[in-house]
């Protein structure tokens, strides 16, 4: 089965400042890759998914970028709303996989 | 708009039995996949369960795989799992789950969850 590390599991940072959440996956993927986005008490929300294909709504600070076994969510300037936790899940093969997460707080 | 509704969740003894239900509106749900994701309580998410629109192609987590079983009824728009020989570590939020496209995509819409605790 192919698994996901991702990191920080845990990121404190400020109103503005740029954010990245790294997702690596033991074998390659095709590219398959997810983003979610997860606030406490609600399901989770597709943010965008192989690479930089955004979901409707999704604000324009958020991008997506890698391939083979290194892929990264970037927030350009973080905002008080973006408070919450992210997963990357990987579709390229069964079991789908999602990482640990990273749960990103605003200082 | 899309809609999933899950319930059937609740309190149940170790080695018991539920079966949780998902009701979907608002898009073709014969066309798309479906997923089951879970979420222990404080913990991530973890994929479970996937069938295809048709029926003809299950996938299951190795966590569940004999003792969960996935299925559908696309004339009533629903999604079920059955869960036999409920274990502690199977305490969790479940979410219903559409997938996106195809049969390998992420899952674009989830539903609010239901809580299933097994606990004596």
């Amino acid at each position: 089965d192919i698994q996901l590390t991702q990191s920080p599991s845990f990121l404190s940072a400020s109103v503005g400042d740029r954010v990245t959440i790294t997702c690596r996956p033991s074998q390659g993927i095709n590219n398959y890759l997810a983003w979610y986005q997860q606030k406490p008490g609600k399901a989770p929300k597709l943010l965008m998914f192989s690479g930089s294909t955004f979901q409707s709504g999704v604000p324009s600070r958020f991008s997506g970028s890698g391939s083979g076994t290194e892929f990264t969510l970037t927030i350009s300037s973080l905002q008080p709303e973006d408070s919450a936790s992210y997963y990357c899940q990987q579709f390229n093969s069964y079991p789908l996989i999602f990482g640990g997460g990273t749960k990103v707080e605003i200082k | 708009e899309v809609q999933l509704v899950e319930s059937g969740g609740g309190l149940v003894q170790p080695g018991g039995s539920l079966r949780l239900s998902c009701a979907a509106s608002g898009f073709a749900f014969s066309r798309y996949s479906m997923n089951w994701v879970r979420q222990a309580p404080g913990k991530g998410l973890v994929w479970i369960s996937y069938i295809s629109g048709g029926s003809s192609n299950t996938h299951y987590a190795d966590s569940v795989k004999g003792r969960f079983t996935i299925s559908r009824d696309n004339a009533k728009g629903s999604l079920y799992l059955q869960m036999n020989s409920l274990r502690d570590e199977d305490t969790a939020v479940y979410f219903c789950a559409r997938g996106y496209s195809g049969n390998y995509s992420p899952v674009d819409y989830w539903g609010q969850g239901t809580l299933v605790t097994v606990s004596s």
